[in-house]
């Protein structure tokens, strides 16, 4: 298995809702990451996850909580958002936080309405 | 802070031809750069990945070259196809968990 797995592919949730993100790969990959893309925009790291401690956190809103339950998953989880959070948000792996190639899963289109 | 260019924004050519994509970045201390595919909507499709100690990659019809002294990058997409249309975005990782920097990307677009 050389895939990153993302769940929904697309999500639209009201300002009040409460949901979640998920990520999961089976390579053995140690690093985890979530990144934000906007229309047009290239990606933008939010949360780094390295050997299931968090490690980066871009300044991120706390209305998006990160959690890494195991090392093959990674969570996200959502609450009271703006409707300029819509993105698509992208889930990536590597073997380690260093000097390895990323793969990336195919995203969730979120869109706040 | 590590800033990643990418040049041209745009590129629109019939097929056939080969093309070259340029990337370059501020700070040369970087462990690997990698090259991406994105389609629109879609998720990003790794081509290439180059270590700082290496010169070049190939992968069938692409290539893509490190200079890292001097911050450069280049894809090299060779007899191009209508299915070469995508986004193709430049990522540098400068730090152990610092994650990528990307590029705002180079938007191909293949004419049949």
């Amino acid at each position: 298995d050389t895939e990153v797995t993302q769940t929904p592919k697309h999500l639209v949730m009201g300002m009040t809702n409460k949901k979640s993100l998920k990520c999961e790969q089976h390579m053995g990959h140690r690093a985890m990451y979530w990144y934000k893309q906007k229309a047009k925009k290239p990606p933008e790291l939010m949360f780094v996850y390295s050997y299931e401690k968090l490690s980066i956190n871009e300044s991120v809103p706390s209305r998006f909580s990160p959690e890494c339950p195991n090392s093959s998953l990674l969570n996200l989880h959502l609450h009271a958002l703006q409707p300029e959070d819509s993105a698509l948000y992208l889930c990536a792996s590597s073997p380690a936080p260093a000097n390895y190639g990323y793969t990336f899963g195919s995203g969730t289109r979120l869109t706040v309405v | 802070k590590q800033e990643v260019t990418q040049i041209p924004a745009a590129l629109s050519v019939p097929e056939g031809e080969n093309l070259v994509l340029n990337c370059s970045f501020t700070d040369s201390a970087i462990y690997n750069l990698q090259w991406f595919r994105q389609d629109p909507g879609k998720g990003l499709t790794s081509l290439l990945l180059i270590q700082s100690s290496q010169r070049e990659q190939t992968s069938g019809r692409l290539n893509a070259s490190l200079d890292k002294s001097s911050g450069r990058s280049t894809l090299y997409i060779a007899a191009s196809q209508p299915g070469d249309s995508a986004t193709y975005l430049c990522a540098v990782l400068r730090g152990g968990a610092d994650g990528l920097t990307f590029g705002k990307g180079t938007h191909l677009i293949i004419q049949p």
